[in-house]
Order: structure tokens, then sequence, then C-alpha cells
């Protein structure tokens, strides 16, 4: 079992819709991100957690640090949403400083 | 603007033959990183490196080697490119601590034939 989990791992979405993704942990962590990338393209961070709740125009990241468990929340899509989200964390730990382990990434399509 | 680039941006290698593939940052990060990104395995560790001379094993590192001589670089080299490291290749740095986000590099596309 991988120690991130992301759900859905495709999305299929019409504009304008609100869009949940999933990111379920099964190890402690000193933080969490959530990444895009673009088709061909590079990595791009979006937010880094570690508690709460975090906004970003209509991008919004929440984690439950108890429940080992985030979201990340895209309102009003647009087809220029279209990219994979991973979701990341670092391990708390010594010896995982600064490292990242990820899920599989969220493909989405957002179609006009 | 700090940045942090990749170079070469696609390669075509034969079985064999040794590759480097150059990352350079411009942030002053003392933490460097090499991942692989492969369908079905998503982004994977390859190598890391916290400064200087420092250079640590990832969770593929088989077959990979780094070398850590300055700040702003961290080249990936490959010994014997094999056709299992066909992969795209992202550098990544960091600033020092578990609570900096991660910078990428814009990708390598290496391809093994």
């Amino acid at each position: 079992k991988n120690e991130v989990e992301q759900s859905p791992q495709n999305l299929t979405a019409q504009e304008g819709e609100f869009i949940t993704i999933n990111c379920s942990y099964s190890v402690g962590i000193s933080a969490l991100h959530w990444l895009q990338q673009h088709p061909g393209g590079g990595i791009v961070s979006l937010f880094m957690l570690s508690s709460g709740k975090k906004k970003h125009g209509r991008l919004i990241a929440t984690i439950n640090i108890q429940e080992k468990h985030s979201s990340l929340h895209i309102t009003a899509s647009h087809p220029r949403d279209s990219a994979v989200y991973i979701c990341a964390v670092t391990p708390s730990g010594g010896t995982s400083y600064g490292k990242l382990t990820f899920g599989q990434g969220t493909i989405l399509t957002v179609h006009p | 603007d700090a940045e942090i680039t990749q170079s070469p941006r696609h390669k075509i290698t034969e079985t064999g033959r040794q590759v480097t593939l150059a990352c350079h940052q411009t942030w002053n990060h003392n933490n460097m990183f090499w991942y692989r990104q492969d369908l079905g395995h998503g982004l994977r560790l390859i190598h890391y490196s916290y400064g200087v001379q420092d250079t640590n094993k990832g969770e593929v590192s088989d077959g990979y080697s780094v070398s850590r001589s300055n700040t702003e670089d961290l080249p990936l080299t490959l010994e014997s490119a094999a056709s299992s490291q066909t992969s795209v290749y992202f550098c990544a740095s960091s600033g020092d601590g578990d609570y900096y986000e991660q910078y990428f590099g814009p990708g390598t596309r290496l391809t093994v034939t």
C-alpha cells in the first residue's frame, strides 16, 4: 500500500463545476504539498500545508492532521485547470528531512 | 528572477552509454533532489543532496550517481544507460527545513534505445 493515496485517479468535469480531489496518507508528516503538472509541462507547487486551510484564487486546500487527510477544491472550474494534480508529503522524522513522498496523481479534464 | 534549469530537455541515447543530465539553480538552496516520473509509478526519488560535497541515495538509485561540487549544480549521471531508465527526469531544490516548497525544473525526457 502506498504511503500517499489520491482519489479519484481520473476526474472529468464541465466548466463551472466545483471539483474536489482527495489525498490520504498513512505516515506522520511535517507538511503536505499540492502540485500541478500540465500536459507535457513542468511541476509547480500550489500549496504547502501543515494545518488548517489555504486559499489562492479559485483553489482551496484543507488538511485534517488527525484523520491524515487533505482535500484540494477548485471552484468554478475552467478548461485551463485541466492538469495532473499531485499530493505529496514530507514525512516527519530526521531521516526524511526535506524529502517528498508522492501520490500517484489525479488527472483532471475540464470540458468547455 | 531565481530559477532552476535542466539540460538537455530531450535526449536520445543508446544502451550502455554514459549520460549526464544537468541541473542548475539560482535560488541559493542547499537542498537539491533528482526524481524520475513514470506512468504507473508517479514521481520517485533517485538521489538528493543537502549541501556541497553531500549526496544521498533515494529509493531508485541503482545505476545513477550524483556529485555536488557547488551550491548551484547537481548533475545526474547514468553510468551505463539501460532501457529501463527511459523516463522523464525532474530536478528540484528547496530551502532548509521541512516547511519549504520544492521548486522543480522543467524536466528532461530521456529515451534509451
